[in-house]
């Protein structure tokens, strides 16, 4: 049970396919963040959406493109992926009113790009 | 940017003894610091928070603290269980960003 909820779990795709990968979360928070994580690594921060803004680009590459269509959704598009982006992706939301307050992760979707 | 030093990357101890993990950080203005627990195939989990205007805080078994000077900071586990193996990441925040260290591999031996 988790307050963050991603869709897919796994997402299997070849290189020229496109994709979007969902958060959704229900706690009222302004702050949603996409992590990569490879295995044995820790979470490499790539994007942070403060009230719908984007505030943070990690220099990622375009392939990825994030969205958050409302306070609730936040999207990640990808197209075009090299078989190096296969990882978890992890969603995480945060309570912007203070900014001294954890993440919330949810579980994660692991993709493969074949 | 934020960098975020943690070590041991792997830690043995046994069952009943403490463990300690260390970190260190490079940006003054890091104001929030909290860990993670990650187990195997799962998302991490928040299991202790310090903020830079407190010292040290206990939770049960678990304590952190921090150093602000010394920009460093330790997750303390006494009386060690078998649940406690996993990956234990500690993070750095400044305004929205979060910045996690290396992990350690923490292995609680029988």
């Amino acid at each position: 049970d988790t307050e963050v909820t991603q869709t897919p779990k796994h997402l299997v795709m070849g290189m020229t396919n496109k994709k979007s990968l969902k958060c959704e979360q229900h706690m009222g928070h302004r702050a949603m963040y996409w992590y990569k994580q490879k295995a044995k690594k820790p979470p490499e921060l790539m994007f942070v959406y403060s009230y719908e803004k984007l505030s943070i680009n990690e220099s990622v590459p375009s392939r990825f493109s994030p969205e958050c269509p409302n306070s609730s959704l936040l999207n990640l598009h990808l197209h075009a992926l090299q078989p190096e982006d296969s990882a978890l992706y992890l969603c995480a939301s945060r309570n912007p009113g203070v900014y001294n307050s954890p993440l919330h992760f949810g579980n994660g979707t692991r993709l493969t790009v074949t | 940017g934020e960098n975020v030093e943690q070590h041991p990357s792997t830690l043995s101890v046994q069952e009943g003894d403490s463990a300690v993990i260390k970190c260190t950080y490079s940006d003054s203005a890091s104001n929030y610091f909290p860990w993670y627990k990650q187990e195997l195939g799962k998302r991490p989990q928040l299991i202790i928070d310090i903020r830079s205007n407190v010292g040290e805080k206990k939770d049960q078994r678990i304590a952190v603290t921090l150093n602000k000077t010394a920009k460093h900071f330790s997750l303390h586990i006494t009386e060690t269980q078998p649940e406690d193996s996993a990956v234990y990441f500690c993070a750095a925040s400044t305004n929205w960003k979060i910045i996690f260290g290396k992990g350690t591999r923490l292995h609680i031996l029988p």
